[in-house]
């Protein structure tokens, strides 16, 4: 089963309109991360957050974190076409030298903005 | 700065056969991870080289193996190919640190027939 597991599996909103996707994973983090991927490229990160923070933002994204229900949600605010792609949430492993080069990866949600 | 790039970018290959992918890291980066993203689905780790070491493997059969190069560079080679092998094959590499980001290349998109 997946680590990471998002809701919904796909959105489509209006140009402007706010867009939220949701994360919910199974063990004990040191840190959560949101990657987003256009149409099977590579995936550009956008933004972390560490276990003892609950809300972060950077531009029009902001994340929270609630470890006791083991969730996160990304909200794109004023969202644009340029936003269509798959977001993805993705956790290391809690121990281990370099585990944060070894990340689990939800199933993503393809998020469609229509101008 | 060059980011994290890969060879080739598509590859046909028929069942049985085997293939190599390459990556070379973002300079400075020792850190190279190589995950498989079927389509339609979330990337799953493969492969983590760190110095030239093996320092973690996912669920993958004997067939997929690795390695990493004196300059970081690193090589996935995949026997005995089947069908299911078929897939978005990603490289990133990072700086080890507990917070620090990894960057992914653009991937080898490989085709099984």
């Amino acid at each position: 089963s997946q680590q990471g597991e998002e809701d919904p599996q796909a959105l489509s909103i209006q140009e402007g309109e706010n867009a939220t996707m949701n994360c919910s994973y199974k063990t004990s983090i040191n840190n959560l991360q949101w990657y987003r991927q256009n149409s099977g490229r590579g995936l550009v990160h956008l933004i972390l957050i560490r276990s003892n923070e609950r809300e972060k933002h950077s531009g029009r994204l902001r994340v929270t974190l609630d470890t006791s229900k083991k969730s996160s949600s990304l909200l794109i605010t004023a969202s644009r076409a340029a936003d269509t792609a798959s977001y993805f949430c993705a956790t290391p492993p809690l121990f281990g030298e370099t585990s944060g080069s070894r990340l689990t990866f939800g199933e993503g949600t393809q998020l469609t903005v229509n101008p | 700065d060059a980011g994290v790039t890969q060879s080739p970018t598509h590859l046909i290959k028929t069942r049985g056969q085997h293939v190599t992918l390459r990556c070379s890291p973002i300079s400075g980066h020792k850190s190279v991870s190589w995950y498989q993203q079927v389509l339609g689905q979330g990337p799953q780790f493969i492969f983590q080289y760190y110095e030239k070491e093996e320092r973690g493997r996912g669920n993958f059969p004997d067939r997929f193996s690795a390695r990493q190069f004196p300059n970081y560079s690193s090589e996935l080679n995949v026997n005995a190919l089947l069908l299911g092998d078929s897939a978005l094959y990603l490289c990133a590499s990072r700086e080890v640190g507990a917070y620090n980001e990894q960057f992914f290349g653009p991937g080898t998109r490989l085709t099984v027939l």
